[in-house]
């Protein structure tokens, strides 16, 4: 079965700094999804990365897509307090199904 | 964006009693929903996939008699846990793709914790 894993596992930054999650697959990607936790609640989509070397971006936030090194890359420039949550990577999987494998998170906090 | 609800959002029982969850899509129909849990500071685990009008799928591991998911109408799926232990206590999440919205795009409900005492 394809598993994700995250990394750094919780990341402490000082607001204003910019900083990078990344998230490996141990099988191909068919589309790496990016959502935001806050403890607690549900999940925020973020965005959905499907071809290798595509790239988007919300507001202050970018994430790739490395199809080759089966891995994607979260980016956040000048981070704020309200950046602070919970980062979850998830997969579909190859069927398509709507079924969701996620990491196992990447928690951010960031100092005023 | 689509909206999916849960309800309750909070819930306290006590050990050998059962629990209803349930899982809403607000201004979609959802032949399929999913059910997830989430032990503290750990990822999402999919539990069960959710057909309208038909059995539930669970992954491996899952225990349907434990797990009961009923998907009544296109609008509603619950989740209902059968003598409830400790061990059951978590936080459980359901999602929905709305098929009027992008194909990839899934809305997950704000989430049920249950505390088992």
């Amino acid at each position: 079965s394809q598993e994700l894993e995250q990394s750094p596992q919780s990341l402490i930054v000082q607001e204003g700094k910019n900083l990078t999650i990344n998230c490996t697959s141990s099988k191909t990607l068919y589309g790496l999804y990016w959502y935001k936790q806050k403890y607690g609640e549900g999940l925020i989509f973020l965005m959905m990365l499907q071809k290798g070397g595509e790239e988007k971006s919300h507001e202050k936030i970018t994430a790739k897509l490395d199809e080759k090194k089966q891995q994607s890359s979260l980016h956040i420039t000048a981070s704020q307090p309200s950046h602070a949550g919970i980062y979850l990577c998830g997969v579909s999987n190859s069927g398509n199904t709507g079924k969701l494998i996620f990491g196992q998170g990447t928690t951010l906090q960031v100092k005023p | 964006g689509a909206v999916v609800s849960q309800h309750p959002s909070r819930v306290i029982c006590k050990s050998g009693t059962s629990v209803k969850i349930e899982c809403r899509s607000l201004d979609f129909q959802a032949t399929t929903m999913f059910w997830y849990r989430q032990f503290p500071k750990q990822s999402l685990m999919l539990m069960a996939t959710s057909n309208e009008g038909s059995k539930a799928t669970y992954e491996q591991g899952v225990e349907k008699d434990k797990f009961l998911i009923n998907h009544a109408s296109l609008t509603l799926s619950t989740l209902t846990v059968t003598s409830a232990h400790p061990e059951d206590s978590s936080f459980y999440i359901c999602s929905a793709r709305d098929p009027g919205g992008p194909s990839y795009e899934q809305y997950f409900g704000p989430g049920t914790r249950l505390t088992v005492t």
